[in-house]
């Protein structure tokens, strides 16, 4: 059984680094093709595709974001973890990590939702 | 602005047919597997279809999808009150490099 979850802050003021962890079972990063990827969705709004770590350490970044975002990876405990720097209220929403294979987010973390407020 | 195109509501009475359809171009639906995803109120999205129309484990087959071009569409027959939820369709995009969804749709079973 695959399984992923969230884990970060609730709350950040304007301008401060958000670090998220997901933290995954039941796959590995080592087959060709899986990554772990990461998308959010502010409140009442559409999904937003953030970034991928695929399993040979490839990374992608929405191109609106990549300026602002890291991605990396901690085998040994199954975890990856995504930075996020100079955070604003418009970074406000919920954000999940994807068990991913191609362009398919094949299962979701439950997701964490984050507020950006001074 | 999502770079992938879908209806913003779609609705229809409980046992019958209803089509999403989700529209983007050559760097995307044209030369990308789509997929669908299923967010129920309050809950993660689901995978509902990846490849075009494969059903994910689980999912029945009143669920279908397919790929023409550069849209794509999702078919869900034999409607019930429990399918009221927001889809998304998604693919990846080779000129971004990155993934993109379309804006969801959100169905109303009347």
């Amino acid at each position: 059984q695959i399984t992923l979850k969230e884990s970060g802050p609730t709350l950040l003021k304007p301008t401060q680094t958000l670090t998220l962890t997901c933290t995954f079972s039941g796959f590995s990063l080592s087959p060709s093709g899986v990554g772990v990827g990461w998308i959010r969705q502010p409140p009442g709004k559409a999904l937003e595709w953030l970034a991928v770590m695929y399993w040979d350490r490839d990374v992608r970044f929405s191109p609106s974001l990549k300026n602002r975002l890291t991605i990396t990876r901690d085998p040994s405990y199954n975890q990856v973890v995504l930075t996020m720097t100079n955070v604003d209220p418009v970074d406000t929403a919920t954000y999940y990590c994807t068990h991913s294979v191609g362009g398919t987010s094949l299962s979701w973390g439950q997701g964490t939702l984050v507020i950006v407020s001074s | 602005q999502s770079v992938l195109t879908q209806p913003p509501s779609v609705s229809a009475a409980p046992g019958q047919k209803v089509t999403i359809s989700c529209s983007g171009s050559n760097s995307n639906i044209g030369n990308n597997y789509v997929s669908w995803y299923q967010q129920l109120p309050g809950t993660a999205p689901k995978l509902l279809i990846s490849d075009n129309n494969r059903r994910a484990s689980g999912i029945p087959d009143r669920f279908s999808g397919s790929k023409s071009g550069t849209s794509a569409t999702l078919d869900i027959t034999g409607l019930q009150t429990g399918d009221e939820a927001d889809y998304y369709c998604g693919t990846w995009d080779i000129s971004l490099s990155a993934g993109v969804f379309g804006g969801g749709t959100k169905l109303t079973v009347l």
